[in-house]
């Protein structure tokens, strides 16, 4: 149950797009179309952006889209706002009734 | 309005014992996947612990707790809880239980936390 690898920050001006990816292997995120992303802002709890690889919630704004290629997912942010400055995380079903997290990103809003 | 409330947070010392309980309103557990997710302090999110739905629901654990966390579920007050063990200073987090329906296999609700830390 080792935690899929995201960079540790990612920054980008207002308006601006940015990519944060989530590597696992073929034994999780490789393996289901069940990646899930969350935007934590500090002392918040998380809130659920995109779930099943692509797919957004209900109020969810289309700014956010996600993609998956192999083993890799993939969180966009489209049009940079100051209220995205927050901790991203990835999670994925692993296997055996269990999932893991992503080691986690800091967005920065320039 | 669905809402998630965790309480039983506080200070143990290690090999300690403690109950967490997250109480729902709003949608009935049962009928959901629920789980328990901590983050220690200014780190990522861990995930804990899972009970499925209906009756029998099978409950699994991550691997740094199997054997020493026991999640269950009261229908009756709509309450999920954490049963703490052999408590150790790493277990030291603020604890978020999160409800996943069936559908998508995500976390759409989440509670607030309840912090526990693990200290002599």
């Amino acid at each position: 149950q080792s935690a899929l690898t995201q960079p540790a920050s990612v920054s980008g001006s207002p308006g601006q797009s940015i990519t944060i990816s989530c590597t696992g292997t073929s034994t999780d995120v490789g393996n289901y179309n069940l990646v899930s992303w969350y935007r934590q802002h500090p002392g918040r709890a998380p809130k659920l952006m995109i779930y099943e690889d692509t797919k957004r919630p209900s109020g969810v704004s289309n700014r956010f889209s996600g993609s998956k290629s192999g083993n890799t997912a993939s969180l966009t942010i489209s049009g940079l706002q100051a209220e995205d400055e927050a901790d991203y995380y990835c999670c994925s079903y692993a296997g055996s009734n269990t999932y893991v997290f992503g080691t986690g990103t800091k967005v920065t809003v320039l | 309005e669905v809402q998630l409330a965790e309480s039983g947070g506080g200070l143990i010392q290690p090999g300690g014992s403690l109950r967490l309980s997250c109480a729902a309103s709003g949608f009935t557990i049962s009928e959901n996947y629920m789980h328990w997710v901590r983050q220690a302090p200014g780190k990522g999110l861990d995930w804990v612990s899972l009970i499925y739905s209906g009756d029998n629901a099978g409950s699994y654990y991550a691997d740094s707790v199997r054997g020493r966390f026991t999640i269950s579920r009261d229908s009756s007050k709509n309450t999920l809880y954490l049963q703490m063990s052999k408590l150790r200073a790493e277990d030291t987090a603020v604890y978020f239980c999160a409800r996943m329906p069936p559908i998508n296999d995500a976390f759409d609700f989440w509670g607030q936390g309840t912090m526990v830390t693990v200290s002599s």
